[in-house]
């Protein structure tokens, strides 16, 4: 059981590139969730799924984009990289009626913008 | 909107001292409460929770944190801090009147000198 894994661990992209952040949980989770932390920021939810299909967007969508074709994987994708999504991001997961219990974290990609 | 409040930004301890870190929320409807760890390097793990019963909450490596409805809080606490609890901590809030997302404070970090 590996809980939630994320790749890669870092990355470097040039302003305008595209680039995918992939998630993937192996706990049967219909709960699964993107959050950016920046110092000083906490954590800010980026996008979120209920389950296979059903995505929503949470306080910072802009410049962002998710889909969930499988129960396992959420990718998160940046279509244009800018020096602002500068970031560590992490994945989260739980059982859909039981966010309110507790989130599995993903151990987080640094993501740099230059 | 709902919030979550943590009035300690940056704390630093001896080892041995005794910590207590503060986190006041601001809806006042049934909520579930956590508080997360994140040492460093590393990704948020889940420290302790509530959701009914006994306002104290015994968590991992000796925390705990009590609930007081009437001050809308739920402080962490810890007799003796170690070394090894140095890292950043987050209060998070749920209630199922926010669409099944956590509400984040900003974090606390602390370090503890040896």
């Amino acid at each position: 059981n590996a809980g939630v894994t994320q790749t890669p661990k870092f990355q470097v992209l040039k302003t305008g590139q595209s680039m995918t952040l992939q998630c993937a949980q192996d706990m049967n989770h219909e709960y699964m969730s993107w959050y950016r932390q920046d110092p000083g920021m906490g954590l800010r939810l980026i996008h979120y799924s209920v389950g296979a299909g059903i995505t929503d967007q949470g306080e910072v969508p802009n410049g962002y984009n998710v889909s969930r074709s499988t129960t396992e994987d959420f990718p998160l994708r940046l279509l244009s990289a800018a020096p602002s999504q500068t970031s560590v991001y992490f994945c989260a997961s739980s059982y859909r009626d039981r966010v309110q219990y507790e989130q599995y974290f993903g151990p987080g990609t640094r993501l740099t913008v230059t | 909107a709902q919030s979550v409040s943590q009035h300690n930004h940056h704390v630093i301890l001896s080892e041995a001292a005794s910590l207590e870190l503060g986190c006041n929320y601001s809806y006042g409807g049934t909520v579930n409460l956590f508080w997360y760890v994140q040492y460093p390097g590393q990704h948020l793990q889940l420290l302790l929770k509530y959701f009914s019963g006994d306002p104290l909450v015994k968590g991992i490596k000796g925390f705990e944190a009590e609930f007081i409805k009437s001050k809308f809080s739920f402080n962490l606490r810890k007799p003796s801090v170690q070394w090894s609890d140095t890292a950043e901590y987050f209060c998070a809030v749920y209630h199922a009147g926010n669409n099944r997302k956590l509400i984040w404070g900003l974090g606390t970090s602390l370090a503890v000198n040896p």
